[in-house]
């Protein structure tokens, strides 16, 4: 199977929140990553949490944690066109991508 | 800021060429790294490098060299270019020892087409 899995699409109305879920294999990943990739771009780390957390906000991102079941998501609030991009959750080091979330906003 | 650049934003070549890509990065770090991205793959790994002319195979290296002489410098060879080498090359490099969670910062890619 796959190290990491997610949702190859997301479409989500402007002002909407967003939800991009991911399940990943290895428990020891000491962080975990979320890397965004705009349109004709390279990859940009959006954030990150370590393991022993739950969750992590920064600004209009949650990150939620659940090591039991080895799942990580992000909650974009408020949506804006902007958000478009390539969603990518990534473990280990060197780091294991997941396939990547197309986040659609509709305005 | 950290700047990451790839030599190339388009290459087109022909089968059996032997193709050079390029990577340079200014902030000294130690580990440097290949992926291709595929639609509907991701991005998978070919090499990475944690020093000058170390290197470590990633999860895809067939097909594929590599070449760190100098830190600032990664190059990625295709000994002999085949269609299904077509793809997006992205270079990616990080600070400090590889477990640590330093973020790795990418260049802008390389979209290679092989006919």
């Amino acid at each position: 199977g796959e190290d990491v899995e997610q949702s190859l699409f997301l479409s989500v109305r402007e002002g909407d929140s967003s939800v991009i879920n991911c399940t990943y294999t290895d428990s020891s990943s000491t962080y975990l990553y979320w890397y965004k990739q705009e349109p004709g771009a390279g990859l940009q780390l959006l954030t990150y949490i370590f393991s022993n957390m739950d969750m992590k906000q920064d600004q209009r991102l949650t990150v939620l944690l659940n090591k039991k079941d080895k799942h990580l998501s992000l909650r974009i609030a408020d949506t804006q066109t902007g958000d478009s991009a390539i969603y990518f959750c990534a473990e280990r080091t060197p780091l294991v991508f997941g396939k990547g979330t197309r986040l659609s906003v509709i305005a | 800021d950290v700047k990451v650049t790839q030599s190339s934003r388009y290459l087109v070549k022909r089968t059996g060429e032997k193709v050079f890509l390029e990577c340079v990065q200014d902030m000294d770090h130690e580990n440097m790294f290949w992926y291709r991205q595929d639609p509907g793959l991701g991005l998978r790994l070919i090499y990475f490098s944690y020093d000058v002319k170390m290197k470590e195979k990633g999860d895809i290296p067939e097909g594929y060299s590599v070449s760190r002489e100098k830190k600032e410098r990664f190059s990625l060879i295709l000994e002999s270019a085949s269609t299904n080498q077509t793809s997006m090359y992205l270079c990616a490099s990080k600070k400090g020892g590889l477990a640590q969670s330093y973020e790795q910062y990418f260049g802008p890619g390389t979209r290679l087409t092989v006919t």
